[in-house]
């Protein structure tokens, strides 16, 4: 069974800097690219980059180059995406997820963030 | 950027037929993925590659797409089916489409 398993909830204040976790298992790591989405309160998704574990190449969302980064770490299967200068705008639920052209599409729960002074 | 628009709502009775559409430039010429989210809970692909239902979706699901315009279609509506449904494609970056709520009446 593919699992995608993320940190926990986060609160950060404004400026800080949060760094989420996904570990995966149920198939190998390097098979699919892993993407970030964020999703705000009451909003829909915003794709916010991808990685390829297999060569760490990356690519952000316009929105978010700069002040995301995302890594990957092919020792323990898992991804990670940092995102710097939070603002209030930031809070929402990170996931990370498989999503590619085919059937093998899986999503963690979700990292909900809150960026609160 | 690529810009892909979806309608806020659409709403169908219990057993009709509800169409939900996801508008882009040429968007036929891509592949188009469609996720279906209920409160709380990460998004669920329901079709792929335009037209294609992932296993234990049922079969009332099912895409088409051409020219602007790419529409998933759900036939013989369920309460279980009101969510939102966002659509996907890749254009140098993943763009997902602003998201429908479907309300079953």
């Amino acid at each position: 069974e593919v699992q995608l398993v993320q940190s926990g909830a986060e609160v950060k204040k404004p400026g800080a800097t949060v760094k989420i976790s996904c570990k995966i298992s149920g198939y190998t790591f390097t098979d699919f690219h892993m993407h970030w989405v964020q999703q705000a309160p009451g909003k829909g998704l915003e794709w916010m980059g991808l990685i390829d574990p297999e060569d760490g190449e990356t690519i952000y969302a316009e929105k978010f180059q700069g002040r995301v980064t995302i890594t990957a770490d092919t020792s323990t299967d898992t991804a990670y995406m940092e995102l710097s200068s939070l603002r209030s705008e930031d809070t929402a639920v990170y996931y990370c997820s498989t999503m590619g052209s085919g059937s093998s599409d899986y999503w963690g729960r979700g990292t909900l963030v809150t960026v609160s002074s | 950027s690529y810009e892909l628009t979806q309608p806020l709502s659409v709403s169908v009775a219990l057993g009709q037929t509800a169409r939900i559409t996801c508008g882009g430039n040429n968007i036929g010429s891509k592949n188009v993925h469609w996720y279906q989210q209920k409160p709380g809970q990460a998004p669920v692909l329901v079709i792929y590659k335009d037209s294609n239902r992932p296993s234990g979706i049922p079969e009332r699901f099912s895409g088409s797409n051409s020219g602007n315009t790419a529409t998933l279609t759900i036939s013989r509506a369920q309460a279980g089916d009101e969510a939102d449904y966002y659509c996907r494609v890749w254009d140098s970056s993943t763009v997902f489409g602003g998201g429908t709520k479907l309300t079953v009446l």
